[in-house]
């Protein structure tokens, strides 16, 4: 149980382009689901939580006009990297909090989607 | 100001030798602290929930306790498979959704 999927798991567009990511919930429904961002070598860095059927909270620094995030379903959460640009060229990761497993506040990682910008 | 750091940074074992990994923190109020698994270019794999000083949990040969100011992750007889960054975080009582993770430690478990 608790299986969290991201599509697509590798995309490289060109500077000025719009890339969208799809994490779904498998087997659970998510009603919170989060963003992170991680460099090459470094942790995961929050970037905002997608609240089901409300506007998504961001992080201090997350520009929420480059990063559009959309979680119309409880299954489903999208980030759209909007004109991407060489420096947004990360592994961004979702993960999903499962209501119906305990602890309640254990979040499950999808797999990553590798974005290289050039 | 609320962080989670990690050490060693990276460790070479011997397959058979037994270590510990350590995660210290300091946070306002500790709800929670979770260890992560991350295998190059995939995504965490949860490992383990601790919530008070003196909780143990145990999965094969990992075992995580916790402190009041730290946790550890020790590893008996560590396998080549168990090679891979392991990721602490902690989850705050000022905040359900956020947690903060720490650097990770690299481990290697050489034949």
């Amino acid at each position: 149980g608790a299986v969290v999927s991201q599509h697509p798991s590798r995309v490289i567009c060109k500077s000025g382009t719009s890339v969208k990511i799809e994490c779904r919930s498998l087997d659970f429904q998510a009603t919170t689901m989060f963003w992170y961002r991680q460099f090459p070598k470094q942790s995961l860095m929050l970037m905002a939580t997608s609240n089901e059927g409300s506007k998504a909270t961001y992080e201090q620094g997350v520009e929420k006009d480059k990063f559009l995030i959309n979680h119309a379903s409880l299954t489903l959460s999208t980030l759209t990297v909007t004109s991407a640009h060489p420096e947004d060229s990360s592994f961004y990761i979702c993960s999903a909090r499962d209501p119906g497993s305990l602890p309640q506040e254990t979040q499950y990682f999808g797999p990553g989607t590798r974005l290289l910008v050039l | 100001e609320d962080q989670v750091t990690q050490s060693p940074e990276a460790l070479r074992l011997q397959e058979g030798e037994s270590s510990s990994l350590n995660c210290s923190y300091t946070v306002s109020g500790l709800r929670g602290l979770f260890w992560y698994r991350q295998d190059p270019g995939k995504g965490p794999e949860f490992l383990f929930t601790l919530y008070s000083a003196g909780e143990e949990k145990e999965k094969e040969r990992l075992k995580a306790t916790l402190t009041k100011k730290e946790s550890f992750l020790h590893i008996t007889a560590p396998k080549p498979e168990d090679s891979a960054t392991y990721l602490c975080a902690v989850g705050m009582k000022t905040s359900y959704d956020k947690v903060i993770f720490g650097p990770g430690t690299s481990l290697s478990v050489i034949p």
